[in-house]
């Protein structure tokens, strides 16, 4: 098993760009998590799903959009990327129920120039 | 005022110390609390996990927690290089989409 991945590893926008961060996991998990990690913030729930076709906003959805088309994948998307969404994006998953582990991947480092 | 406030040192300690980490949060619907250990550059994973007040112990690992306080720690008995991570706490209500909510992250170096 992979586990949860994420594409791409690395990515240098300027602003204005768009661009799709995608994120796969085959753990059939129902729910499904996007993060940014900045210093000394933690991490920040941006958006997630409990299911394919359904999305919610998390703490920090602005600038930020998601689909869920098919349950082992979430993509989250920037229309228009600003210096702001500089960060590492991680994305995770977990079972439906309560409180069960999230399992993360390896993370996304985007900067916007 | 953050939900959940963690110290974001860096701690540095020399190998074989005891450590301890702490978080305290304010809103009282947390119900679960969790510990996960992020190497440099590397995803969270979950380390330990705790529902009730009281300590949980997973080898060298102690997960506490004191719901009275709002105050969780955990503590690393025989720190070893191995050790050196951002440790994060979390903690979760009950709500529909099992959101966590995290710490800031506290930065451990364990010194050989």
């Amino acid at each position: 098993n992979a586990g949860v991945t994420q594409t791409p590893k690395f990515r240098v926008l300027k602003t204005g760009q768009s661009m799709t961060l995608l994120c796969a996991q085959d753990m059939n998990h129902e729910y499904m998590y996007w993060y940014r990690q900045d210093p000394g913030m933690g991490l920040r729930l941006i958006h997630y799903s409990v299911g394919e076709g359904t999305t919610a906003k998390g703490e920090v959805p602005d600038g930020y959009n998601v689909s869920r088309l098919k349950k082992q994948n979430f993509l989250l998307g920037l229309e228009s990327a600003a210096p702001s969404q500089t960060s590492v994006y991680f994305c995770a998953s977990t079972s439906r129920g309560p409180y069960n582990e999230q399992f993360f991947g390896p993370g996304t480092r985007l900067t916007v120039l | 005022q953050k939900e959940v406030e963690q110290d974001p040192g860096p701690l540095s300690v020399p190998e074989g110390a005891i450590v301890s980490l702490n978080c305290t949060y304010s809103n009282s619907a947390f119900q679960y609390f969790m510990w996960y250990r992020q190497y440099s550059r590397k995803g969270p994973e979950l380390l330990m996990y705790t529902y009730s007040s009281g300590n949980k112990e997973d080898g060298r690992f102690t997960a506490q927690v004191d719901k009275s306080s709002k105050y969780i720690s955990l503590f690393i008995r025989d720190s070893q290089p191995s050790d050196s991570a951002t440790y994060l706490c979390a903690m979760i209500s009950n709500n529909a989409g099992n959101m966590l909510t995290f710490g800031g992250g506290t930065r451990l170096m364990v010194k050989p």
